[in-house]
């Protein structure tokens, strides 16, 4: 069974700075990996999406790497606003239909 | 109507009620999804469509019914919750399910079981 890991579970920064979340997961036979945005009581809105082929792809100030070999994938959001804050989920695909979520990190970035 | 629409986006029923939540989807997919949302838990897959055929349920109670008549609706039948049941409802579509194409969401429909 496919387990994802957030770390951190939250976060505060301040205006401008670089914002680097992180998310683990144990079984390296991924088809894809999505990184998406939650914003308090509202859907999920896509950020990313990276093939298990791909390392990395990027979309404005958004940067994402995947390293299956070590089972790791690594959201960076550069020079963060006070728009970022947000609840940030990473969610692994399987080739059996399934997107296994972590439990998210909320950002906070403060003005 | 773009996108991922749910309906209703709040929701508040005894256990011994009965109602329905809906989904409709406007991208023109074959996939659509029912996951839920508890507080402070990832969330879950309950059950995904193909081309109007269910393809996968995640082990979920039979007081969850859902129904697809179509590859643009989606219904999520609910009777006699319980408590514990209280949550977000997020409805998700992809172009294919085999090829796990970007999922898109819905705004969620917030259940509260009294």
């Amino acid at each position: 069974k496919q387990e994802v890991t957030q770390i951190p579970a939250a976060l505060s920064v301040p205006e401008g700075e670089n914002l680097v979340l992180n998310c683990s997961f144990t079984d390296s036979a991924i088809y894809n990996l999505q990184w998406f945005r939650q914003d308090p009581g509202k859907g999920l809105t896509s950020l990313l999406l990276i093939q298990s082929s791909q390392r990395e792809q990027t979309s404005g100030r958004l940067n994402a790497s995947l390293d299956k070999s070590s089972g790791r994938s690594t959201l960076y959001i550069a020079a963060s606003q006070p728009g970022d804050s947000a609840t940030y989920l990473c969610a692994v695909g399987s080739n059996d239909y399934k997107l296994s979520f972590g439990a998210g990190t909320t950002v906070t970035v403060r003005a | 109507e773009t996108g991922v629409t749910q309906t209703p986006r709040h929701l508040v029923m005894g256990m011994t009620n009965k109602k329905s939540l809906k989904c409709e989807q406007h991208l023109g997919h074959n996939a659509m999804y029912w996951y839920k949302q508890s507080a402070k838990k990832p969330l879950e897959l309950m059950f995904v469509y193909s081309l109007e055929e269910r393809v996968e349920n995640n082990s979920v109670p039979s007081r969850f019914s859902p129904e697809c008549p179509n590859s643009s609706h989606l219904f999520l039948h609910l009777h006699t919750l319980q408590p514990e049941d209280s949550a977000l409802y997020l409805c998700a579509s992809s172009q294919e399910d085999r090829g796990l194409d970007e999922q898109f969401f819905g705004p969620g429909t917030r259940l509260t079981v009294l």
